[in-house]
């Protein structure tokens, strides 16, 4: 079975404070893809970054970073100098075959 | 601009009456995908296409209906058999194999009146 755990339903953090946001996986593939999307009240979903496996080094886009632990098929978000503008529902999505399976999703909310 | 375009934004049904929610791509994707939202909740899987003429079911097809006869556009159909009809429909699409991730339209609220 695919399975995509976040396991924080619900988080929140200060304005400017960093805040991690976490997601375990299970797959069998050894060269896959994963991502994080974000979807703000406005509901549209957003890609917010990429991982591609066979790399080690951990992707970054501006503010948000990824923790990848493959051998403990783990796939952490980090969201540093958060934003009032971050408050979103955030998913973890996994390639799994050829197409994508998506967490439940952690909603965060960033207090001023 | 190239993108993917969800129609309508709202859409009321009575029960019992089929609808047909229309996504559009214009991002020359191969695979389109159709998912369910409920509040708070993750999203399910309908159903998705890989190619144009060839769909499969997803987690969650049972009273739902697509049809792929061109790349550009994957309609959905909620039948009468879909018991709860009533959610956020999340079109997306793909290039293939998906390693750059989906492109996902602005979604359509969907309400059984």
């Amino acid at each position: 079975a695919q399975t995509v755990t976040q396991s924080q339903p619900e988080m929140s953090v200060q304005e400017a404070e960093t805040v991690t946001l976490s997601c375990t996986y299970d797959t069998s593939e050894n060269n896959y893809y994963l991502f994080w999307y974000k979807q703000p009240p406005s509901r549209q979903m957003i890609l917010v970054i990429r991982q591609e496996a066979y790399k080690q080094q951990n992707a970054t886009e501006n503010r948000f970073s990824v923790n990848f632990q493959k051998a403990a098929k783990s796939f952490s978000l980090k969201i540093s100098d958060s934003q009032l503008g971050d408050t979103a529902m955030y998913f973890c999505a996994p390639k799994y075959g050829n197409k994508l399976v998506f967490g439940a999703g952690t909603i965060l909310r960033v207090k001023s | 601009d190239g993108g993917i375009t969800q129609s309508p934004k709202y859409l009321f049904r009575k029960e019992g009456q089929n609808v047909t929610l229309s996504c559009e791509q214009n991002l020359n994707h191969d695979a389109m995908y159709w998912y369910r939202q409920d509040p708070g909740q993750g999203l399910r899987l309908i159903y998705y296409s890989q190619i144009v003429n060839d769909f499969q079911k997803g987690d969650i097809a049972e009273g739902y209906s697509v049809s792929r006869e061109k790349k550009e556009s994957f309609p959905l159909t909620v039948t009468s058999a879909q018991k709860n009809p009533t959610a956020f429909y999340l079109c997306a699409s793909s290039m293939s194999p998906v390693n750059y991730g989906y492109t996902f339209g602005s979604g359509t609220r969907l309400t059984v009146v």
